[in-house]
């Protein structure tokens, strides 16, 4: 079946580094993708979104790309901090450019650790 | 706090016996949803609502799982005659319809089945 996946499921690195989380996808029809950080006991926390008419967009210490030719998605961090440490997932959505958009299928997620 | 509010945090509960959990969502969403989370996976979607109609169910949620929005607010989600199986998180999020769907999560319900 068609799903949201991830390629590393831990990533460690060096506070002050950069981090790079990527995430592949399979259904072509999907329009909305979503990054999500996830601490231990809580729910989800929205960090960055991107519809599938763009390729890049940038938030706060952020950028997302969408690469639709190779159906990849990638989150990256800059100057990751100790606070940065989670699970960080990507979920995908269908029919958010034609007005509708319900459920968000989740990819398993990745592990961040930040080693001082 | 006007983010989306679970209750209860942590559910205990036996075997064969029925839970009610409840979500608030941010007071100006007209969307809601449930998902189902296990350790080391990614929530599962399991149902939305649009105001008080329920639009859309997976066939993750059997015949034992209702939820219901009766005003287009709160919602419950129970799960009658638990099985050990239903151990897990149960997330809420809600959004805004007419714009971008971003879902904001609640800090879920932890289901221990015995």
């Amino acid at each position: 079946g068609e799903s949201v996946g991830l390629h590393l499921p831990t990533l460690s690195v060096q506070e002050g580094d950069n981090s790079i989380i990527n995430c592949a996808y399979s259904n072509s029809a999907s329009d909305y993708f979503i990054w999500y950080k996830q601490e231990s006991g809580k729910g989800p926390q929205f960090i960055i979104d991107i519809r599938s008419n763009m390729d890049k967009r940038q938030g706060q210490r952020v950028t997302v790309l969408l690469n639709k030719t190779v159906k990849h998605l990638s989150l990256q961090i800059a100057a990751t901090q100790p606070g940065d440490s989670a699970v960080y997932f990507c979920a995908e959505n269908i029919g958010e450019l034609t007005g509708g958009g319900n459920k968000l299928t989740f990819g398993t997620g990745t592990q961040l650790k930040v080693e001082l | 706090d006007t983010g989306v509010s679970q209750d209860p945090r942590h559910k205990i509960t036996k075997r064969g016996q029925n839970v009610t959990f409840r979500c608030d969502p941010i007071s100006e969403h007209n969307r809601l949803y449930w998902y189902r989370q296990t350790l080391g996976q990614g929530p599962e979607f399991l149902t939305y609502f649009q105001n008080e109609a329920q639009l859309e169910k997976s066939r993750l949620l059997s015949d034992r799982f209702s939820a219901e929005r009766p005003k287009g607010s709160f919602s419950t989600l129970e799960i009658q005659r638990t099985e050990q199986g239903d151990s897990a998180m149960y997330l809420c999020a809600s959004s805004l319809s007419g714009g971008k769907n971003i879902q904001y999560f609640g800090a879920g319900t932890r289901l221990s089945v015995l």
